[in-house]
């Protein structure tokens, strides 16, 4: 089955600590999102990624990196520098290349604070 | 740029009565238009897409959505509610920049609550 994977589902963070939240897909998508999620605020784009190696700020990309070496995967790390990290975390992949694209979402990481 | 305004946050409606969410965009050209639906603690499931062609757009489970440019409207619908509808709605409008790609602005989202 074609589609896209986030893990874990639920992940807790101690204060001061990096964590990573994981996505991959098997769409052969050119490009992949990260979004965040609060309750009433909708989704804002935390970074993206059009092409292997190569990835931009979203939004709110404050506290957060990422990386692209690999098509198919585009893992989001959640650094200590990011005070408020509590959140639902949702990837996200489309089609590249110019013009609108839908984009596919992933189940969502639920990212706790301790 | 571009924005989309979800008009209602909460829908409440019966099982077996017809469905209405109403969303309007605010587009300088020809926009593309999406709608998706969340379930509770799950991702976005896209439910139809409008791409330039026919103004009306059938998407799964029977829900489809008008394209009305004098209106800059894109309503969802559906004939008849099912109790597996409820869930959370985002109209969402596209736009491509050189310098970002393709980015999606989402509405705020309307919650649907479905009623036996």
């Amino acid at each position: 089955d074609g589609g896209i994977t986030q893990s874990p589902k639920y992940l807790f963070r101690k204060e001061g600590q990096n964590v990573t939240l994981s996505c991959e897909q098997n769409l052969n998508h050119d490009a992949m999102y990260w979004y965040r999620q609060d309750p009433g605020q909708g989704l804002r784009l935390i970074y993206y990624s059009q092409i292997v190696n190569d990835f931009q700020k979203g939004d709110i990309a404050e506290g957060y990196s990422v990386s692209r070496e690999k098509k198919e995967s585009f893992p989001l790390t959640v650094t200590s520098a990011q005070k408020n990290p509590t959140a639902f975390y949702l990837c996200a992949s489309s089609l590249g290349g110019g013009g609108p694209r839908a984009q596919y979402f992933g189940p969502g990481t639920r990212l706790l604070v301790l | 740029a571009q924005s989309v305004t979800q008009l209602d946050s909460h829908v409440s409606v019966s099982e077996g009565t017809p469905v209405l969410l109403r969303c309007n965009y605010s587009s300088s050209y020809s926009p593309s238009l999406f709608w998706y639906v969340q379930h509770p603690n799950k991702g976005l499931q896209l439910l139809l897409k409008y791409t330039s062609a026919a103004t009306l757009v059938k998407g799964i489970n029977g829900f489809e959505a008008e394209f009305k440019k004098s209106e800059t409207s894109f309503h969802l619908t559906k004939p008849s509610a099912h109790m597996s509808d409820a869930a959370e709605y985002f109209c969402v409008v596209s736009e491509y920049l050189m310098e970002y790609g393709n980015k999606l602005v989402f509405g705020a989202g309307t919650i649907l609550r479905v009623k036996s």
